[in-house]
């Protein structure tokens, strides 16, 4: 597709369980990038891509969030023993390189624990 | 800690007229601003940027002007459209879109 593209777009799932929330990139972006956007906040950084590796994994709100990039394309994000506060939009973005300031984003994946 | 804020909620405007949507930021390292429009069950959408270099920058019905010395952006709509009514995020970035600062965005409602 043209655009980044996210599944699925809503996701309800219970406290306690695993999710994984995928996102697909522009064709040949190599930066991706995970934000999370809670409730009347604007969207929070959560990691960066350059290729493979994660060059930026500040955002992470504890080890119960993983991200992972093995082929340089599609991206995965992994959240463990999920809780009530995970609750959120959970946005991905795409540049074509890290120095692009135009990064573009997902639709998200709005993720209710319940 | 909010390093970008914007702190009205939301904004009306009359067609036709100029909406101006504000943004102040703490850190004084930001070297890139960005504003980012939202649709309801969409991504933001990128609008216009500015490098700190610079003091204004316009493409089209779309202005953003930055005062470093205050911190403060702003973003000015003219004409202002029915279409433009979404929510407006400000963002600002230190190197690069690797890791972008948002503010908590500004609902802004054009009425025809």
């Amino acid at each position: 597709g043209a655009g980044v593209s996210q599944t699925p777009s809503n996701k309800v799932t219970e406290k306690g369980k695993y999710v994984e929330l995928r996102c697909d990139p522009i064709s040949g972006h190599t930066a991706l990038y995970w934000y999370r956007q809670s409730l009347g906040q604007g969207p929070e950084f959560l990691i960066y891509f350059q290729g493979t590796g994660a060059a930026d994994d500040s955002g992470l709100p504890n080890d119960r969030f993983f991200a992972v990039r093995p082929e340089g394309s599609v991206s995965t994000l992994k959240i463990q023993r999920t809780e009530r506060g995970d609750s959120a939009v959970y946005l991905c973005a795409s540049s074509l390189n890290p120095t692009n300031t135009e990064a573009f984003f997902g639709q998200g994946t709005r993720l209710t624990v319940v | 800690d909010q390093q970008v804020k914007q702190n009205s909620p939301s904004l009306s405007v009359q067609e036709g007229r100029i909406s101006i949507l504000n943004c102040d930021y703490t850190n004084s390292m930001f070297d890139y601003f960005l504003w980012y429009k939202k649709y309801p069950a969409e991504g933001p959408t990128f609008l216009i940027s500015i490098s700190s270099i610079k003091d204004k920058n316009e493409d089209g019905r779309f202005t953003v002007f930055l005062n470093k010395s205050a911190k403060h952006l702003s973003l000015h709509i003219v004409p202002s459209q029915p279409g433009d009514s979404a929510v407006y995020f400000c963002a600002a970035s230190i190197g690069g879109a690797n890791n972008l600062f948002f503010g908590t965005g500004t609902r802004l409602t054009v009425i025809p």
